[in-house]
């Protein structure tokens, strides 16, 4: 099944703190995982991704968590700022050796407000 | 990466029209995508288009409706045909670049009263 489920919906964090969101996914042979940030206005921006072949990814302030058993990959924030308020996809794709069959499936996104 | 501009930014448009959005890259790609974005909603995939070939589209997305041409390895249009109000979204034009990243136009906003 082509699915990705997105967890929270919407989310409010103080400056400082850390943002974290959850993906969950179920189709075995997915094997790209990238987060997308998109700011009002924008198209999405793509923020940071992860193959399944390590556990956790890290660029700046933003890591991935991945968790290829429990088929769960999460995205935290660390020290989050105003300017991080945006909305945030996770995706999923099969990219496989040659990517002849390149399609990503999106979760609902989240709604992440950074309080100052 | 990849610079994509699409035009229109945004538009209003009557029902039973069409529009034509446009997508231009900076650079030679093989797979381009068109994705539809709902107020509030996220992404779903209309169609793939690679040069040289018929537009692929995905299930409850149909030719007649969302035309797709892709002359060069730089340039797609979709044209959102007939409209309704249901066609009001964002529709983003993506490409592939390098090892499967995917990057995104700005988005034409379309409004069908």
């Amino acid at each position: 099944q082509q699915q990705v489920k997105q967890s929270p919906q919407s989310l409010i964090v103080q400056k400082g703190g850390i943002s974290i969101i959850n993906c969950a996914y179920e189709n075995t042979a997915f094997d790209y995982f990238p987060w997308y940030q998109q700011f009002p206005g924008k198209g999405p921006a793509l923020l940071i991704a992860i193959r399944p072949d390590v556990s956790e990814k890290k660029e700046g302030r933003f890591t991935i968590s991945f968790n290829k058993s429990a088929k769960q990959f999460s995205l935290h924030i660390m020290d989050s700022q105003p300017g991080d308020s945006a909305t945030y996809f996770c995706a999923a794709s099969m990219i496989g050796s040659g990517g002849s069959n390149y399609k990503l499936t999106f979760g609902k996104g989240t709604l992440l407000t950074v309080n100052p | 990466s990849a610079v994509i501009s699409q035009k229109p930014s945004r538009d209003i448009c009557q029902r039973g029209t069409s529009l034509t959005i446009q997508c231009q890259v900076d650079s030679q790609v093989t797979m381009m995508f068109w994705y539809r974005q709902q107020p509030g909603q996220s992404l779903t995939l209309i169609a793939t288009a690679n040069q040289g070939s018929e537009a692929t589209y995905e299930s409850g997305f149909v030719i007649d409706k969302f035309p797709i041409s892709r002359p060069n390895l730089t340039f797609s249009t979709l044209t959102v045909s007939n409209m309704s109000p249901e066609d009001s979204s964002i529709y983003l034009c993506s490409v592939r670049v390098g090892a499967g990243e995917l990057f995104f136009g700005e988005g034409s906003r379309l409004t069908v009263l």
